[in-house]
This record gives C-alpha cells, sequence and structure tokens, in this order.
C-alpha cells in the first residue's frame, strides 16, 4: 500500500463547478499536511496547509479527519485556471521532516 | 514566502557524462535539503535527503555512489548525477525548509529537466 493514495483523475468540469479531491494516508504518526498544486513541467507550489479544525482560503476548503486518516480538499466555483495537478503531501514533525507526495490528482476545468 | 534557486532548469547530456544540479536557499538557512525525481506523470519521488555538514541519508533503491549529494554550506546543496544514462532523464527537484521556523512548509527549487542522450 502507498503511504499517501490519490485518485489519479482525470477530472473534467465545467468552469463554475464545485469538485472534491480526496487523499489516504498510512502513516498515523503523520503530523503535518498540505495541499501543493503542480502545473504541467513545474515545480510544486503550496496551496494550502491542512489543519485539524478545517480551513478555508477564498474557494478552497481542506478538511482531515486522523481517525480515517483521510484528508479532502474542495474547490468551489471552479475557473479555468484551476487546471492543474493537485498533490497532496503529509509530512512528520519529527526527525528529519520529509514530505510524502501522493500521486496528484489531475483536474481540467471546461469552458 | 521563502526562495530556492534551482539551476540548471534544463540540461541535456550524453550517456555516460556527469550532470551537477545546485539548489540554493536565497534567503534563509536550510540545514536540510530534499532531492526529489519525478517521471512523467508520476509523483514526486524522495531521492535522499540532504544534511549541512554531513552524509546525506538516502531513500531506499537510491544509488548513492550515483546520486552524490554535497551539502557544504547551509544555503547550498549540489546533486550530481554521474554517469548518466537515458533511464536518468527526469524532472529533479530540490526542497528546502527552514527549520527554525515554526512554519513547516517547505519551499521548491523550479526543477531542472534532465534528458541523457
Amino acid at each position: 500500500r502507498k503511504e499517501v493514495e490519490q485518485d489519479p483523475g482525470p477530472f473534467n468540469v465545467p468552469e463554475g463547478a464545485t469538485v472534491a479531491f480526496n487523499c489516504t494516508y498510512s502513516n498515523s504518526a503523520s503530523q503535518s499536511f498540505f495541499w501543493y498544486r503542480q502545473d504541467c513541467r513545474k515545480e510544486p507550489k503550496l496551496l494550502m496547509s491542512v489543519y485539524s479544525s478545517g480551513n478555508e482560503d477564498g474557494r478552497f476548503t481542506a478538511q482531515l479527519n486522523r481517525a480515517s486518516q483521510y484528508i479532502s480538499l474542495l474547490i468551489r466555483d471552479s475557473k479555468l485556471s484551476d487546471s492543474a495537478t493537485y498533490l497532496c503531501v503529509v509530512s512528520p514533525l519529527s526527525g528529519t521532516y520529509k514530505y510524502i507526495f501522493g500521486t496528484g490528482t489531475r483536474l481540467k476545468v471546461l469552458a | 514566502g521563502a526562495v530556492v534557486s534551482q539551476h540548471p532548469s534544463w540540461v541535456i547530456c550524453k550517456s555516460g557524462t556527469s550532470v551537477k544540479i545546485e539548489c540554493r536557499s536565497l534567503d534563509f538557512q536550510a540545514t536540510t535539503m530534499f532531492w526529489y525525481r519525478q517521471f512523467p506523470k508520476q509523483s514526486l519521488m524522495l531521492m535522499a535527503t540532504s544534511n549541512e555538514g554531513s552524509k546525506a541519508t538516502y531513500e531506499q533503491g537510491v544509488e548513492k555512489d550515483k546520486f552524490l549529494i554535497n551539502h557544504a554550506s547551509l544555503t547550498l546543496s549540489t546533486l550530481t548525477v554521474t554517469s548518466a544514462h537515458p533511464e536518468d532523464s527526469s524532472f529533479y527537484i530540490c526542497s528546502a525548509r527552514d527549520l527554525r521556523s515554526v512554519n513547516t512548509e517547505a519551499f521548491f527549487g523550479q526543477g531542472t529537466r534532465l534528458t541523457v542522450v
């Protein structure tokens, strides 16, 4: 079983739609959680951190369920510019702090 | 946010030659940097953790004699792909974290696209 699992997609949605991505992780010792966005042939860029209480940043909402070891990202009112690959990332809080990446979920927002 | 600069952004080299990739933290000190490799349509795979002033820690299956890592200062880590072969062609990305900060975010370099011909 992979340490971080995501549905690779692609998710093709019309502009204005709401879309949700899920991610599961296997290491219960994971302490930090993030969603990164990666455009084609570019480096990943931080979209948002994920906090235990859930957090929102504009059209983006992230949730964490520690009991189920599950993270989600909700995008409302999708824009064409949201088309990208969304990477789920987990990290321990101690030790080397290394990041473990999911395979990413491809999103394509259609006009 | 903090800036991590990676150079070169792309390189084409002949099979059997060596290629050096640099990763610099521009506005913070990075005691630890990470090197990733990404093949097309796959996720980033951690290759090694680069520790300033000591040996790198390699992930299982990564040949330490092929992928040489040097982290001689708090702002610079280098990855040298030795005796490169076409199967080493990939997107290599470094990242760094300011471990003195409570913010656990990692910052990524722009990546280096290596093509071995």
